[in-house]
């Protein structure tokens, strides 16, 4: 099973870009890269995913290296609301069909005023 | 509203005596899973479910059961609860087919044996 590994706390100054590596150096071609948040002890809340390309959307961008072995999520300006753990997912498919999802222990990023 | 419905979000238990905690979903997902998280070793997955009648053991399966006798919902099953199992646990689910389907997780259940 691929797995990831990220760093294990980080800081970013408010208004500035976070970005978050994540190494999944084992991942297979058919494998997607998942990211999510959670706050305190709240439900991780899902943020973008991608398999080969980079992608964008209201929250962050994921940028994917082209062997695809790594994986950055940019979070363009960042706030003191973002302060949280972010979690890298790799989603594993077996060959029976079946797959699961496979979590990071994750970074703590704090935003400082 | 879509969303994953987890009761309860508080349970304060007694070790041995078998207990469920719920998981109930309105978005028709195929895919269900059950993790585990505890300070330091992140969400370990117990459990998932492809289907109705198709479960998976995870990474941590021991302690548990789990049965998804309707597509809606995936019921977390401890028939005799030791302390070791004290533990915020997670419902999660997803669409289940191709990428394009990421996890949505319930509020959690809090979970303490004594």
């Amino acid at each position: 099973d691929a797995k990831t590994t990220q760093p294990t706390s980080m800081d970013c100054a408010e208004g500035r870009a976070a970005n978050l590596p994540c190494n999944h150096s084992t991942i297979s071609g058919n494998e997607y890269v998942y990211w999510y948040r959670q706050i305190h002890s709240q439900g991780p809340q899902y943020i973008i995913h991608g398999l080969k390309n980079n992608e964008t959307n209201e929250m962050a961008s994921l940028i994917i290296t082209e062997d695809r072995k790594s994986s950055t999520l940019i979070l363009p300006h960042a706030t003191l609301r973002d302060t949280a753990v972010y979690y890298c997912i790799v989603r594993v498919a077996s060959a029976s069909g079946t797959y699961k999802y496979i979590f990071g222990t994750g970074t703590r990023l704090k935003v400082l005023a | 509203e879509a969303q994953v419905t987890q009761n309860p979000r508080y349970l304060i238990t007694v070790t041995g005596k078998k207990l469920t905690v719920t998981c109930s979903q309105n978005m028709n997902h195929e895919y269900m899973s059950w993790y585990r998280q505890d300070p330091g070793l992140g969400l370990r997955q117990i459990y998932y479910s492809m289907n109705v009648e198709v479960t998976d053991k995870g990474d941590v399966p021991e302690g548990y059961k789990v049965s998804r006798k309707e597509k809606r919902n995936f019921p977390l099953i401890l028939e005799s609860p030791s302390p070791n199992q004290t533990s915020l646990y997670f419902c999660a689910s997803s669409r289940g087919t191709g990428g394009n389907s990421p996890l949505h997780f319930g509020n959690g259940t809090r979970l303490t044996v004594t």
